[in-house]
């Protein structure tokens, strides 16, 4: 399958530990974008890469949050000492990025994230 | 800013009807316009798109959408529903200048029953 991945598909943690989500993009994709959807309610953006460099965050995205792309690959989002309004569905996308062409994201699986 | 409005939560039709799923917009610049569906544990998947090309846009699964600026609506349409169309259905905004960040619509839930 060569669609985006996401590892893991679910993670349950306690309150206040440290939980890491990892997301592989297509191969040939040069953004890479992070969502966050509740339930029922629809994604949110959360932040994006352009090869290595993240490029925008969104202000959901507090100081207990981090993102990488190093190597401009795939990407990690941290979420330090967790709490129970973490707990979400967190999406990864990625789409290929040509000056003003808008394309379409394709998105992974998700991981859903339970902090009890 | 821009944003979507879809205006059903829930739909409910029956196999072999029509449906209509309802989003309006708010764009400032001329905007481009998808709808995702989402089944049950399942990633998002997209149906079609509008970028300023043709008003009246096809997509997959028999789905297709019309781009009304007038009324700045996008509302999503299928001739007859399928048992396999049930799931949720995003109406989505793209960002423009150069971030194409995704705006999300909170979604409506299609019920298609026997």
């Amino acid at each position: 399958d060569t669609g985006v991945s996401q590892d893991p598909r679910h993670k349950i943690t306690k309150r206040g530990q440290n939980v890491t989500f990892r997301c592989d993009p297509i191969s040939e994709h040069n953004r890479l974008y992070w969502y966050r959807q509740t339930l029922g309610q629809g994604p949110e953006f959360l932040t994006y890469f352009q090869n290595e460099a993240q490029l925008e965050k969104s202000r959901l995205l507090s100081d207990r949050f981090s993102a990488e792309r190093p190597k401009g690959s795939f990407s990690t989002l941290e979420i330090q000492r967790t709490e129970q309004g973490d707990s979400a569905m967190y999406l990864c996308a990625s789409s290929l990025y040509s000056g003003r062409a808008r394309n379409e994201q394709f998105f992974g699986p998700g991981t859903r994230l339970t902090v009890l | 800013a821009q944003s979507v409005t879809q205006l059903d939560s829930h739909v409910s039709v029956s196999e072999g009807t029509p449906v209509l799923l309802r989003c309006n917009y708010s764009s400032s610049y001329s905007p481009s316009l998808f709808w995702y569906v989402q089944h049950p544990n399942k990633g998002l998947q997209l149906l079609l798109k509008y970028t300023s090309a043709a008003t009246l846009v096809k997509g997959i699964n028999g789905f297709e959408a019309e781009f009304k600026k007038s009324e700045t609506s996008f509302h999503l349409t299928k001739p007859s529903a399928h048992m396999s169309d049930a799931a949720e259905y995003f109406c989505v905004v793209m960002v423009s200048g150069g971030y194409n960040k995704l705006i999300f619509g909170a979604g409506t839930r299609l019920a298609v029953h026997p």
